[in-house]
């Protein structure tokens, strides 16, 4: 079964500092991999995905994540993290070319910038 | 354009009651999914539609009907709602089924059930 991890319940740093959040997944074969931000009282955003390609994928707002295969994972970072970044942040993974799988959500990882 | 749109955006139910929530998107998307969030827990799918005039299960889909009315309308209904479905409830569409493109969601539902 396909299944995604975010250990960090939380994440703080403050602001300038650069901020990494994680995501690890579980899939017998090649994934999709995305990453979504939630404000608060609102859906989810998109913010980048891994389809195929280059291991380093830029996103909206001045985020990245880099594939990395061999770990398994697929954290989120800014070079320079802004107050207005904190929010809920969601790692999501599906299987590729295999029909319709449902795409399967970590439980988030909150981020706290601190001015 | 609105993107994806939800109603209402607050309910208060009592166990028993009945209700549908809808949705709509204007984005001509294909795809249509109804997912609930409860703290801890992520995102879990109820129901989904990959194209207009089908449905299918996704991983919580008990206690819940779904309809897809047409391509920008797909609606979640309660028949008997329970206290275990107080949850937050979120809409979402994508052009196409396939993964490859990422979803859009709305801006939610938050019911109680008392």
């Amino acid at each position: 079964a396909q299944s995604v991890a975010q250990p960090e319940d939380q994440v703080n740093v403050a602001e300038g500092n650069p901020l990494t959040v994680k995501c690890t997944y579980s899939v017998s074969g090649n994934p999709y991999l995305f990453w979504y931000v939630q404000y608060p009282n609102r859906g989810l955003q998109f913010l980048l995905k891994y389809i195929t390609g280059d291991n380093l994928v830029k996103g909206s707002y001045g985020f990245e994540a880099e594939f990395n295969k061999s770990q398994t994972s697929f954290h989120l970072k800014k070079p320079s993290a802004l107050v207005s970044d904190s929010a809920l942040y969601f790692c999501a993974v599906r299987l590729r070319n295999t029909g319709f799988q449902k795409l399967v959500f970590g439980t988030g990882t909150r981020l706290l910038v601190s001015p | 354009n609105a993107g994806v749109t939800q109603t209402p955006k607050f309910q208060v139910l009592k166990t028993g009651q009945s209700m549908t929530l809808q949705c709509a998107q204007d984005m001509n998307h294909n795809s249509m999914y109804w997912y609930r969030q409860d703290p801890g827990m992520g995102l879990r799918l109820i129901y989904y539609s990959a194209s207009e005039g089908t449905t299918d299960k996704g991983e919580v889909p008990n206690g819940y009907n779904v309809s897809r009315l047409n391509k920008r309308e797909f609606s979640l209904r309660l028949e008997s709602a329970a206290p275990s479905q107080t949850s937050v409830y979120f809409c979402a569409s994508s052009p196409s089924i396939d993964g490859l493109y990422e979803q859009y969601f709305g801006p939610g539902t938050r019911l109680t059930v008392t």
